[in-house]
């Protein structure tokens, strides 16, 4: 049968290499901004945010950019581990709306050795 | 540790039958969410718990209900399964917008 993430756009890099994930989103008011990675079978696990009022900001390993001019966040992850193998999945919350969030579809990264 | 956890992680129904999935967190959150996912779609809200005593639709409600029981439990019911609730479906707890914690999820098919 068919696992959760079997149609997700993936992507396949290099063990070593860096990753870009990308993400869209389509609300100008959206004001802050999350990745998650899940791991096959687990629930998502925080990564990094960011809120609107900056346009990068880094973490161990991993920096997100965020260009709201044309409504996009991407996820750059260093030097790739094969742990680093899951889905990602970005997430966005409307200003003023409490601690709600919407999530885009997700990306597969896959890491080959 | 300190977590979400979900119960049953699998389930197998019958179309038609009733369920409940059970969720309970340790974290002394206040808000509390039921997400369903499904390929290719990713998390789909479908109701949340803002505080102990409230729960709103989130974007596909239909075909559930839930209950807050109290301020650590957060259960989400199926009244009559349908094949199209065949998913992976997860609760997650949130003091703050960016401390969502998920549990790991349950898988349930309904054939």
């Amino acid at each position: 049968g068919e696992s959760v993430g079997l149609h997700l756009p993936t992507l396949s890099v290099q063990e070593g290499d860096n990753s870009i994930i990308n993400c869209a989103y389509s609300n100008s008011a959206s004001d802050y901004f999350i990745w998650y990675k899940q791991e096959s079978g687990k629930g998502p696990q925080f990564i990094i945010d960011i809120r609107s009022n900056m346009d990068k900001r880094q973490g161990q390993r991993v920096t997100v950019l965020l260009n709201k001019t044309v409504k996009h966040l991407s996820l750059q992850i260093a030097a790739t581990q094969p742990g680093d193998s899951a889905v990602y999945f970005c997430a966005d919350r409307l200003n003023n709306a409490g601690n709600m969030l919407t999530f885009g579809g997700g990306t597969r990264l896959m890491v080959k050795p | 540790n300190a977590g979400v956890t979900q119960t049953p992680k699998f389930q197998v129904l019958k179309t038609g039958q009733s369920m409940t999935l059970q969720c309970a967190q340790d974290m002394n959150h206040n808000s509390m969410y039921w997400y369903r996912q499904d390929p290719g779609m990713g998390l789909r809200l479908i109701y949340y718990s803002a505080s102990e005593g409230t729960t709103d639709k989130g974007e596909v409600p239909n075909g559930y209900n839930v209950s807050r029981l109290n301020k650590r439990e957060f259960s989400l019911r199926l009244e009559s399964a349908a094949p199209s609730q065949t998913s992976v479906y997860f609760c997650a707890s949130s003091r703050y917008v960016d401390g969502y914690t998920f549990g790991s999820g349950t898988r349930l098919t309904v054939v």
